[in-house]
């Protein structure tokens, strides 16, 4: 099906390890996003990409590591987890044409313990 | 500190009544709003939106209704169904920029 797909769905890790959370998107979306859901706070942006190879901070980058090498991947690495990195990371994607909704993946529990 | 905010973090309603979800921004050049809805173990989805040359939108069961002056938002779902029962977050965007602020969502529960 066509859409938006993140993997994996739950990760559980350790303190200081690395992982990367997946995104895909089928649309050829120009713009692609990464938010952290937590409670209280809603969802709040960490990175965002305009296009491959352009990539920008959000709200809360540090801690995280884009890329984004073809339009429809744009993996988010976490180099060296810690306790306020558990969170619900959510990936979504929209067109280049202004004033169109983000359409979101469902998302990837992590926990690091 | 957010610029989005939802204050309101629950709200039953009885089936087949009125739900009103507010959201207040602090951003006087945010001028493009949304509202999605989000489901337990799902990704948030696209529900409404208005920009700020208008003062309502509507799509069927679902109005936004945007007062720049008070710089408030709000979503009326009339009849309510059990279905809608869901987390609601606002958003809002200033026009050609990519960054979206959220809420931090209101639960909503339509009763039977």
């Amino acid at each position: 099906d066509a859409g938006i797909t993140q993997s994996p769905r739950y990760k559980i890790t350790e303190t200081g390890r690395q992982v990367t959370l997946m995104c895909h998107q089928t649309w050829s979306h120009s713009y692609m996003f990464w938010y952290r859901q937590d409670l209280g706070h809603g969802l709040r942006l960490i990175y965002y990409s305009a296009a491959a190879d352009i990539t920008d901070k959000g709200e809360v980058p540090d801690g995280y590591v884009v890329s984004r090498s073809k339009t429809e991947n744009f993996p988010l690495t976490l180099e060296s987890a810690t306790r306020s990195q558990t969170s619900v990371y959510f990936c979504a994607s929209r067109s280049r044409t202004d004033n169109q909704p983000q359409h979101f993946g469902d998302g990837t529990r992590l926990s690091i313990l | 500190d957010q610029q989005v905010k939802q204050n309101s973090p629950s709200l039953s309603v009885q089936e087949g009544r009125i739900s009103i979800l507010n959201c207040d921004y602090t951003n006087s050049m945010f001028d493009y709003f949304l509202w999605y809805k989000k489901y337990p173990a799902e990704g948030p989805t696209f529900l409404i939106s208005i920009s700020s040359i208008k003062d309502k939108n509507e799509d069927g069961r679902f109005t936004v209704f945007l007062n720049k002056s008070a710089k408030h938002l709000s979503l009326h779902i009339v009849p309510s169904q059990p279905g809608d029962s869901a987390v609601y977050f606002c958003a809002a965007s200033v026009y050609g920029f990519n960054k979206f602020y959220f809420g931090s969502g209101t639960k909503l529960n339509v009763k039977p």
